[in-house]
């Protein structure tokens, strides 16, 4: 199985255009997580589904929304692209949320905003 | 706040053991993970603790401590391919992931 991908690999973009990073699961998973991971810091996570049709705010949610029409999709969108969104962008999944299930990973979105 | 402190980076000789130590302050636990990331690739897990003790699983062990908010991985016998960053998350009560910044080990021959 592929597990989680996502797409694309990596992206420049310029202050103040619209992005859409795409995160998609085989595993039936019903909780889906997207993550920036920044040089010095921890992951920090910027949203979350539990399970399709509901969504919640992590950490830093600002200027970040997201969907889940269905199960195997999680897209994040930039509305507005800022400089300070230059980050490494990860997609993850666990069978649940609210349990203590293993977080699997998608290989990264690598953004740069300039 | 919460908090997950580990090393920024660590060295280490291969074939010999390390141990790679990571304290937190979070509110509440539901547990902690251990996760390998190899430059420029997902991270992946490795292993789970949610009562006191050690956990071993091949080459790789971990150790939680609740009572003092204390975990260690210990990796023996390494291996070049284990030349990784080694990032500790713990479980707080709301089952939110609150990971520390990640140890980076270097594995010298």
């Amino acid at each position: 199985t592929a597990g989680i991908t996502q797409a694309p690999t990596s992206q420049i973009l310029a202050a103040g255009r619209s992005m859409t990073l795409r995160c998609t699961q085989d595993m039936r998973h019903n909780a889906m997580y997207w993550y920036r991971q920044d040089l010095g810091l921890g992951l920090r996570l910027i949203h979350y589904s539990n399970t399709a049709g509901t969504t919640g705010k992590g950490e830093v949610p600002d200027g970040y929304s997201v969907s889940r029409a269905n199960t195997d999709d999680f897209p994040l969108t930039l509305a507005s692209a800022v400089p300070s969104q230059t980050s490494v962008y990860f997609c993850a999944s666990s069978e649940h949320q609210r349990d203590t299930d293993t977080q699997y990973f998608g290989p990264g979105t690598r953004l740069t905003v300039l | 706040g919460q908090n997950i402190d580990q090393p920024t980076e660590m060295t280490a000789t291969e074939g010999a053991i390390v141990q790679i130590n990571c304290t937190y302050q979070t509110s509440g636990f539901n547990g902690l993970f251990w996760y390998q990331q190899h430059a420029g690739e997902a991270p992946t897990f490795l292993s789970y603790n949610v009562l006191d003790g050690l956990e071993e699983k091949g080459r790789f062990s971990s150790f939680l401590s609740r009572s003092k908010g204390y975990s260690y991985l210990l990796l023996k016998e390494l291996q070049m391919k284990d030349s990784a960053s080694y990032l500790c998350a713990v479980m707080d009560s709301n089952y939110q992931l609150i990971w520390g910044a990640g140890t980076k080990l270097i594995i010298k021959p």
